[in-house]
């Protein structure tokens, strides 16, 4: 199983909502990591978590929060989104625990709106 | 923060070889190459990475200059389904791996 799974593949939320999106390893990688790409851009890290602690914050606002319940989950909760949060949230899984280190699993990603 | 200069596009007749230049003059020594690519809406997949020597793999080739400033992707007979953003990338300062802006690539048949 080379899989990163992600869920849901889509989420519209109002900016009031409290939401979760998901993703699940199952490769016995020890380092996840969350993303986000807007439209036509690259994507940019936001959190990596080695060995189901974090180990990255790249001064995310705290209305995303970022959760690693176990070494094959890795959640980010949402509350009180703006509309400029709407992209595309893709995690990944690695082997290594830094991400220069080794090769990146991507999920497909979550795609959020936020009206 | 690790930078890297690639091409905003380049073009690829369908069956002949892509050569996809980037530029990474601040690469650290012990850091490692890598190129992903990005195929419409889906997530990055992983090509090939490399640290000094010339790598070769089922979907590319990597060739470092000597300096390890630079590198090419190689994709040896390109198809449409090849047709992607590749990004070329290093480790940053903290060890995090920085996306630049890649190299739309376009397989035209």
């Amino acid at each position: 199983d080379t899989e990163v799974t992600q869920t849901p593949k889509h989420l519209v939320m109002g900016m009031t909502n409290k939401k979760s999106l998901k993703c699940e390893q199952h490769m016995g990688h020890r380092a996840m990591y969350w993303y986000k790409q807007k439209a036509k851009k690259p994507p940019e890290l936001m959190f990596v978590y080695s060995y189901e602690k974090l180990s990255i914050n790249e001064s995310v606002p705290s209305r995303f929060s970022p959760e690693c319940p176990n070494s094959s989950l890795l959640n980010l909760h949402l509350h009180a989104l703006q509309p400029e949060d709407s992209a595309l949230y893709l995690c990944a899984s690695s082997q290594a625990p830094r991400p220069s280190a080794g090769e990146l699993f991507f999920g497909e990603g979550s795609r959020l709106t936020v009206l | 923060d690790a930078k890297t200069t690639q091409p905003p596009s380049m073009d690829c007749a369908e069956g002949r070889a892509a050569n996809l230049p980037c530029n990474h003059s601040t690469i650290s020594g012990n850091e490692y190459v890598y190129w992903y690519r990005q195929i419409h809406s889906q997530g990055p997949q992983y090509i090939i990475h490399g640290l000094k020597n010339n790598e070769t793999n089922e979907m590319a080739s990597l060739i470092i200059t000597e300096d390890r400033k630079s590198s090419t992707l190689i994709l040896p007979h390109a198809t449409l389904r090849d047709t992607a953003v590749y990004y070329c990338m290093h480790g940053g300062s903290q060890g995090n791996l920085i996306f630049g802006k890649g190299t739309k690539l376009s397989v035209k048949p």
